[in-house]
């Protein structure tokens, strides 16, 4: 079984089109994070979610928009894609939302790339 | 301005070499140091944790050390083996708030038989 899964695994799109990226974890978690890699592999985060409320929230156009429909999914939607956008997206998770020193469980990514 | 810096080269060792990969920080306090193996295509796995008061950790064959004075963590890698290449990224957890990793670049290893 997958413990962070992602779909879809490859995105590929036209600019100015909406998209969605989904994202589901089986461990149990309350804690679901979104990370952007660019093409110089910097992994940064975007959001999280505990418990489906939004605690990190770092400085992402408001063109990305998550959702957390309850603790075990959490989702991306990105408006009016750019070209900027193309990235390797990762989903991941933890158990506790304070817990600074729990592991993060990452998804295989969605690399998505705008034409 | 804060950064973290990690060897941008990739590292080429030979098979039953000890690999040390190096982190550096700036102008960050961090609480904790973490590391993660990324392999191509896949999403990171965590490694190790080390703590701001902890020196050294240990895990099977890999050493993590922290020195919060020189603000620096190396990574170590002892008797390497082909299936150890991979990119190895180092990330900080900032003292306070929520568990938000900040990542470096990442370091790519090559084990040669």
């Amino acid at each position: 079984d997958t413990a962070v899964s992602q779909t879809p695994k490859y995105l590929v799109t036209q600019m100015g089109n909406d998209k969605s990226i989904k994202c589901e974890q089986n461990l149990g978690h309350d804690t679901m994070y979104w990370y952007k890699q660019d093409s110089k592999k910097f992994l940064k985060i975007m959001f999280s979610y505990n418990n489906k409320e939004l605690i990190i929230n770092e400085t992402v156009p408001n063109r990305f928009s998550p959702k957390s429909p309850d603790k075990a999914h959490l989702n991306l939607h990105i408006n009016s894609l750019e070209l900027g956008d193309s990235a390797v997206y990762f989903c991941a998770s933890s158990g506790r939302a304070g817990g600074r020193t729990d592991t993060q469980y990452f998804g295989p990514g969605t690399r998505l790339t705008v034409l | 301005s804060q950064k973290i810096e990690q060897n941008s080269e990739a590292l080429n060792i030979q098979e039953g070499k000890t690999a040390t990969l190096t982190c550096n920080y700036t102008n960050y306090s961090p609480a904790y140091l973490q590391w993660y193996r990324q392999d191509p295509g896949r999403g990171p796995v965590f490694l190790l944790l080390i703590r701001e008061n902890e020196k050294e950790k240990r895990k099977e064959r890999l050493k993590v050390t922290f020195d919060t004075t020189l603000k620096q963590s190396l990574f170590h890698i002892t008797a390497s083996q082909p299936a150890d290449s991979a990119t190895y990224l180092c990330a900080l957890v900032l003292s306070g708030g929520y568990n938000k990793l900040i990542f470096g670049a990442g370091t790519r290893l090559a084990v040669h038989p």
